[in-house]
């Protein structure tokens, strides 16, 4: 199976602040690659999907980039309905998974 | 209203058996592969099983392959997941998913989700 790696597992900022989470393939995946923000006691909600094209209604202060083993979600200021855990996704094979996750905390 | 609400999860023994479901609506069930995705209390997100539209295609995360099945009535529109031999490891709780478009493997629309419990 494909693993996925996130880093950092939380990251602290500020609202206002420039805010990068990396995502690792254990193998490359092309661009088959979702975002999620869940918080908590919610369901995951779709960010980011094909690594970089914007779901509907999203704001546009997300954006993802990256290919093959190494991915990014970038949220270029941070607002307080952000405060959130960030998962990735990989879809390259049938068998799908998922990062460990990354909590963004008020600092 | 666009939606998916899950049902059937509670307290089990370790050993016994529980079958969830997945009530969806509003939109075109039978269009739509449909995936269960887990998250146990205080962890990450983990991928259980998928089936596709027509059943033709399933699949299963290793640590639940020959343990759990997947199942689909399109003419009720509702996701089942037979969950056998259960184990404390399987406490979690259980997220219906619908994929976004025919052909991916990304989800959409989730359910709120239903408890399971393995506990002696």
């Amino acid at each position: 199976d494909i693993q996925m790696t996130q880093s950092p597992s939380t990251l602290s900022a500020s609202v206002g602040d420039r805010v990068t989470i990396t995502c690792r393939a254990s193998q490359s995946i092309s661009s088959w690659l979702a975002w999620y923000q869940q918080k908590p006691g919610k369901a995951p909600k779709l960010l980011i999907y094909k690594a970089s094209s914007l779901e509907s209604g999203v704001p546009s202060r997300f954006s993802g980039s990256g290919s093959g083993t190494e991915f990014t979600l970038t949220i270029s200021s941070l607002q307080p309905d952000d405060f959130a855990t960030y998962y990735c996704q990989q879809y390259n094979s049938y068998f799908l998974t998922f990062g460990g996750g990354t909590k963004v905390e008020i600092k | 209203e666009v939606q998916l609400v899950e049902s059937g999860g509670g307290l089990v023994q370790p050993g016994r058996s529980l079958r969830l479901s997945c009530a969806a609506s509003g939109f075109t069930f039978d269009d739509y592969a449909m995936h269960w995705v887990r998250q146990a209390p205080g962890k990450g997100l983990e991928w259980v099983s998928g089936i596709s539209w027509n059943s033709g295609s399933i699949g299963y995360a290793d640590s639940v392959k020959g343990r759990f099945t997947i199942s689909r009535d399109n003419a009720k529109n509702s996701l089942y997941l037979q969950m056998n031999s259960l184990r404390a490891e399987d406490t979690a709780l259980y997220y219906c998913a619908k994929v976004k478009n025919a052909d991916s493997k990304y989800f959409d629309l989730w359910g709120r989700g239903t408890l399971v419990t393995v506990s002696s």
